[in-house]
């Protein structure tokens, strides 16, 4: 149903750097329209790891950092950590829909 | 420090209409630029956005649900309800409120979340 493709699954190893992708289209990421994600840890709620494409909320280390580029967005985390596993969310507003669109959702597992 | 919390029936029979309430801390939805939107997530699933409501009491639905959500606000009260009509099991999910401003379109301030069940 979503307009917004993640990959269902990535692994790392702790240290390691792996990134997200976040698809989209034309109504979506490509109309300019800003990408956001969120965090979300086992049996909790979203939290927002990353704003307007590349902004990081207080408090977010610096080794996450988001990108965005044509009609996709990644998310990126440096130095993975065992307490980054979780799920994560990008989120943008797609003007064919006239409605906010999250992701499909990305499960990071650190090996 | 903003907190919102949302409260509701964890049971829901198919064809009721379910009534979830915000309550919500730290802000004020009378003040300019600022709303409160509604999101679910069936278990396993994605997050899905619902409805929004701003200060000003403008009103944006999801398209494909925006013929069974209302949405409203009680600023006395600093609380935020959503109805959902016409419930059925594919709507059984966790359902969340969130915080965000006029300027930006993403939630900086979630609820814990609510689980409803839709069974008979």
């Amino acid at each position: 149903q979503s307009v917004l493709t993640q990959p269902p699954s990535v692994s790392g190893a702790p240290g390691q750097r792996v990134t997200i992708s976040c698809t989209g289209s034309s109504s979506n990421i490509g109309a300019g329209y800003d990408v956001h994600w969120y965090q979300q840890l086992a049996g909790t709620a979203p939290k927002l790891l990353i704003y307007g494409n590349i902004y990081r909320p207080s408090g977010v280390p610096d080794r996450f950092s988001g990108s965005k580029s044509g009609t996709s967005a990644s998310l990126a985390i440096t130095g993975l950590q065992a307490e980054d596993e979780a799920d994560y969310y990008c989120q943008s507003y797609d003007s064919t829909l006239s409605g906010y669109v999250f992701g499909t959702g990305t499960k990071i597992t650190v090996l | 420090q903003i907190t919102l919390k949302e409260s509701g029936p964890t049971l829901v029979k198919p064809t009721q209409t379910l009534t979830l309430t915000c309550t919500f801390s730290g802000f004020s939805l009378s003040t300019s630029g600022v709303g409160v939107g509604w999101i679910r997530q069936p278990p396993g699933k994605a997050l899905e956005w619902l409805a929004l409501i701003y200060w000003d009491e403008d009103k944006r639905y999801s398209p494909s649900l925006k013929n069974r959500l209302t949405i409203t606000k009680d600023t006395s009260k600093n609380q935020v309800v959503l109805k959902m009509s016409n419930m059925d099991p594919v709507d059984t999910a966790t359902y969340y409120c969130a915080h965000r401003t006029l300027d930006s379109a993403y939630y900086d301030y979630w609820g814990q979340g609510t689980l409803v069940t839709v069974s008979s």
